[in-house]
């Protein structure tokens, strides 16, 4: 099941702008990671925020998780070519008794030079 | 990711044939996973292996099969009973599968199946 749902689903930005993405999701999490893909390759792991957690950053990443609203934001600051990727956020939840990381369907992100 | 491989790059399944993809890992992790990707959507799981020997179904396991017969390798079958096998798939790994391990997920660079 889908339990993570970023916001927006396509985002057009200049280079050197700021490129912001949310995530939804339903269920109460163990931890929330944001995870990048370029086109036809495997995902790459940028964060992950504990959920006793608020803000992390990581050189010029920035995530925000807000557990009473069930939602998080990555902040991508002085975007760069470079950046342009599919960014998705993943829950991981306890699902009966296994540990389950659960993907939402991505936001694709276009930095222009 | 250079601690996963996954092969080949690209498979094409005929009608009624079962095909293999390799997932091969130099990470020592316990944990390997296989996801499903269809254009423009999030990753599926297909199914998940926490031990050597054992391995569990995921959300859309019909039609696939898997082994764990060795802590390094995690093979999928796609069987010819998954009538639209044409996706990209991920292979990934995790160093635990303790709910408190707080670990990220590691991943190949993907199979692309396609239907001849």
């Amino acid at each position: 099941s889908q339990q993570g749902e970023e916001d927006p689903q396509a985002l057009s930005i200049q280079e050197g702008e700021n490129a912001t993405m949310n995530c939804s999701y339903k269920t109460s999490i163990n931890n929330l990671q944001w995870y990048r893909q370029n086109s036809g390759r495997g995902l790459v792991h940028l964060i992950l925020i504990r959920s006793n957690e608020r803000e992390k950053h990581s050189g010029r990443l920035r995530v925000t998780l807000d557990t009473s609203k069930k939602s998080s934001s990555l902040l991508i600051t002085a975007s760069r070519a470079a950046d342009t990727a599919s960014y998705f956020c993943a829950t991981d939840a306890l699902s009966g008794s296994a540990r389950q990381l659960t993907f939402g369907s991505g936001t694709q992100l276009t930095v222009l030079p | 990711d250079g601690g996963i491989t996954q092969s080949p790059k690209y498979l094409f399944r005929k009608e009624g044939q079962n095909v293999t993809l390799s997932c091969e890992q130099n990470l020592n992790h316990d944990a390997m996973y296989w996801y499903r990707q269809d254009p423009g959507q999030g990753l599926r799981l297909i199914y998940y292996s926490q031990i050597v020997n054992d391995f569990q179904k995921g959300d859309i396991a019909e039609g696939y099969s898997v082994s764990r017969e060795k802590k390094e390798s995690f093979p999928l079958t796609v069987t010819s009973a998954q009538k639209n096998p044409t996706a990209f798939y991920l292979c990934a790994t995790t160093d635990s599968f303790q709910p408190s391990s707080n670990q990220p997920q590691h991943f190949g660079d993907g199979t692309r199946l396609s239907i001849l």
